[in-house]
């Protein structure tokens, strides 16, 4: 099972350079997240949607948009890279009833900004 | 809004022998999940127990258990016969029980285990 899958597993971008970080589940999950993880500290919500066409901040919204048009994906925009966004993306899903008892996590983007 | 802390920012066990990691957690919900994740080197996020708050049995998972004090708002875990695998970030979670089904995740605690 493919479960969450993040792409790209590694990139370096410079300062005011724009990227799209992707996330595509295939588990049905109507809950999806972005998360981020700064070294050695936990991780802070970024946005995260409850289904098709509905996104909501999190705790570090700045700087990142999102879109949810399917079920499946959900990918975050880093508009103008700034080296504070430099850290370790998570995108994650939930489902509900039952299977959103669980969260499932991608592999994790690093990302570093120069 | 609810939060998540973690006290210990690191903490060392002897292979073999057993140690507790502690969580509290505030919040004003009474039906609420909670969680303990490991996250090794790789960065990969790890389930290891889950406990519903509707449940007072604390949840176990082979040599892991939890201690869920509701009224207290603590849930620690207890890692018995420490493995040097063991050694990872772990991270206590809340998920809300209302239609957001946001996770919170506390500052993890950093588990060394020693040979």
């Amino acid at each position: 099972n493919a479960g969450v899958t993040q792409t790209p597993k590694f990139r370096i971008l410079k300062i005011g350079q724009s990227m799209t970080l992707q996330c595509t589940q295939d588990m049905n999950h109507n809950y999806m997240y972005w998360y981020r993880q700064d070294p050695g500290m936990g991780l802070k919500l970024i946005y995260y949607s409850v289904g098709a066409g509905i996104t909501d901040k999190g705790e570090v919204p700045n700087g990142y948009n999102v879109s949810r048009s399917t079920t499946e994906d959900f990918p975050l925009r880093l508009e103008l890279a700034a080296p504070s966004q430099t850290s370790v993306y998570f995108c994650a899903s939930s489902g509900t009833g039952n299977t959103g008892n669980t969260i499932y996590f991608g592999e994790g983007s690093w990302l570093t900004v120069v | 809004a609810q939060t998540v802390t973690q006290s210990q920012p690191e903490m060392s066990v002897q292979e073999a022998e057993t140690v507790t990691l502690s969580c509290t957690y505030d919040t004003s919900e009474s039906d609420y999940y909670l969680f303990w994740y490991k996250q090794p080197p790789s960065r990969q996020m790890i389930l290891v127990i889950r406990q519903e708050a509707y449940k007072q049995q604390n949840a176990t998972e082979n040599r892991f258990s939890v201690n869920f004090q509701k009224a207290a708002k603590s849930f620690s875990l207890k890692i018995s016969d420490s493995q040097l695998g063991d050694a990872a970030m772990y991270f206590c979670a809340y998920r809300t029980s209302s239609g957001t089904y946001k996770y919170i995740f506390g500052t993890g605690t950093r588990l060394k285990v020693l040979a």
